[in-house]
């Protein structure tokens, strides 16, 4: 059973534009969220975290929003560049459990 | 060195032959990991190491092998394998969870196993 859901495999944004990726969660336990990217044949690349006590963590271009009663989570790009096109992982982890458990990803295409 | 390095990059090797994987990190990290990401499929925890000691085996095969020899370094041995163990494998660090810190992975390169 997945844990971590995300079910756009693929989202295409013009350049410019906001990026919105998402992501579903099932573990109440969780209480630790990540956001990951990779470039082909590369290691995925840390972006942005946010913990459980809060709802929003923003660096920069990035921001993530949690909502923790609809057990979801969300990764604003703006505004979106072309370098920004990569695949996308959502991640979680609970206190006391040195797992992160990931999605499948979300490729996401920045449009000229 | 920086973050997490990963030797080789590349390995092709036959289905008799003994290999192995070395990933180190320059992190001060406590807890490494090794994931295989195969075409077209999510990335697929192997192995945690936590302070040292193995806390996971995700029902690995036996033909893959790890070793922790301290924090910093992490081994995965490789014999009899399979065609289909061809893959990206990489090797991640992290504070561990079990002392406390919230645990953001750095990944290194991975080295991409093919084998014939």
């Amino acid at each position: 059973d997945q844990q971590v859901k995300q079910n756009s495999p693929s989202l295409s944004v013009q350049e410019g534009r906001i990026s919105i990726l998402n992501c579903d969660y099932t573990n109440s336990m969780f209480d630790y969220f990540l956001w990951y990217k990779k470039y082909p044949a590369e290691g995925p690349t840390f972006l942005i975290s946010i913990s459980s006590i809060k709802d929003k963590n923003e660096d920069g271009r990035f921001t993530v929003f949690l909502n923790k009663s609809a057990k979801h989570l969300s990764l604003h790009i703006v505004p979106s560049q072309p370098g920004d096109s990569a695949v996308y992982f959502c991640a979680a982890s609970a206190n006391g459990d040195d797992k992160i458990i990931f999605g499948k990803g979300t490729r996401l295409h920045i449009l000229p | 060195e920086t973050g997490v390095t990963q030797t080789p990059r590349h390995l092709v090797m036959g289905m008799t032959n003994k290999k192995s994987l070395k990933c180190e990190q320059h992190l001060g990290h406590n807890a490494m990991y090794w994931y295989k990401q195969s075409a077209k499929k999510p990335l697929e925890l192997m192995f945690v190491y936590s302070l040292e000691e193995r806390v996971e085996n995700n029902s690995v095969p036996s033909r893959f092998s790890p070793e922790c020899p301290n924090s910093s370094h992490l081994f995965l041995h490789l014999h009899t394998l399979q065609p289909e163990d061809s893959a990206l494998y990489l090797c991640a660090s992290s504070q561990a969870r079990t002392s406390g810190a919230y645990n953001e992975q750095f990944f290194g390169p991975g080295t991409r196993l093919t084998v014939l």
